[in-house]
């Protein structure tokens, strides 16, 4: 089974805050991302990696960056929260075009408030 | 812009039914398609995918794709309570790779004892 772990659950930062969240996925996969999901919004891409050290804005990359070290691993980094960004995050991976495993899987998400 | 439409519902189906659900995408070339399930606070949980025309089965559910007319259906068989959630339909371009999914924005199905 493929398996995405996310470090938190919940999180409460303040306004201005940096804000670390970690993924961690254990097939493998080539490709990460990041969503963020809200009310009457759906979900919508901020960041993904195609390869350690790669990364690609996605739709609403503002006040974002990543950081994808190891393979299995990709970081969501708030510079500096702000109250719109609180939201549920939540990090996926997929195979490659040569894997044949072409499904994208999700992480438990991490539920973030910024007060 | 790629687009993913769904009806919200909610959509209440009596148990035992089949439940039927519908969307239909702007990018002609997409490639794969995928349904998620996700329950209220949890994370989406990949049920289906589909990558050519016609119907594809698994226990009770079945995907359809219409490349033509750039629709694709669920149908969930013997609906139980415990099929009630939200189902988000996901369209890429490709399969496999980089590319991010474009989600609907869900519909949400209530299966009534």
């Amino acid at each position: 089974d493929v398996k995405v772990t996310q470090s938190s659950r919940y999180l409460v930062k303040r306004t201005g805050e940096k804000v670390f969240l970690e993924c961690v996925q254990d097939m493998d996969h080539e490709n990460m991302f990041w969503y963020r999901q809200d009310p009457g919004l759906g979900l919508r891409l901020i960041y993904f990696s195609y390869d350690v050290k790669m990364k690609e804005k996605g739709d609403i990359p503002e006040g974002y960056s990543v950081s994808r070290e190891k393979k299995e691993r990709f970081s969501l980094i708030l510079e500096s929260a702000s109250t719109n960004q609180t939201s549920m995050y939540l990090c996926a991976s997929r195979g490659g075009l040569a894997g044949g495993d072409y499904e994208q899987y999700f992480g438990p998400g991490t539920r973030l408030t910024v007060t | 812009q790629k687009e993913v439409e769904q009806n919200s519902g909610p959509l209440s189906v009596p148990e035992g039914a089949i439940a039927s659900l519908n969307c239909t995408y702007s990018d002609r070339g997409s490639q794969s398609f995928f349904w998620y399930r996700q329950y209220s606070g949890k994370s989406p949980e990949l049920i289906m995918s589909i990558y050519s025309n016609g119907d594809k089965e698994d226990g009770r559910f079945t995907a359809q794709l219409n490349k033509a007319s750039q629709y694709v259906s669920l149908l969930i068989r013997d609906s139980q309570p415990s099929d009630s959630a939200t189902y988000l339909c996901a369209v890429s371009p490709r399969r496999g790779g980089a590319d991010g999914l474009t989600f609907g924005k869900g519909t949400h199905l209530i299966i009534q004892p």
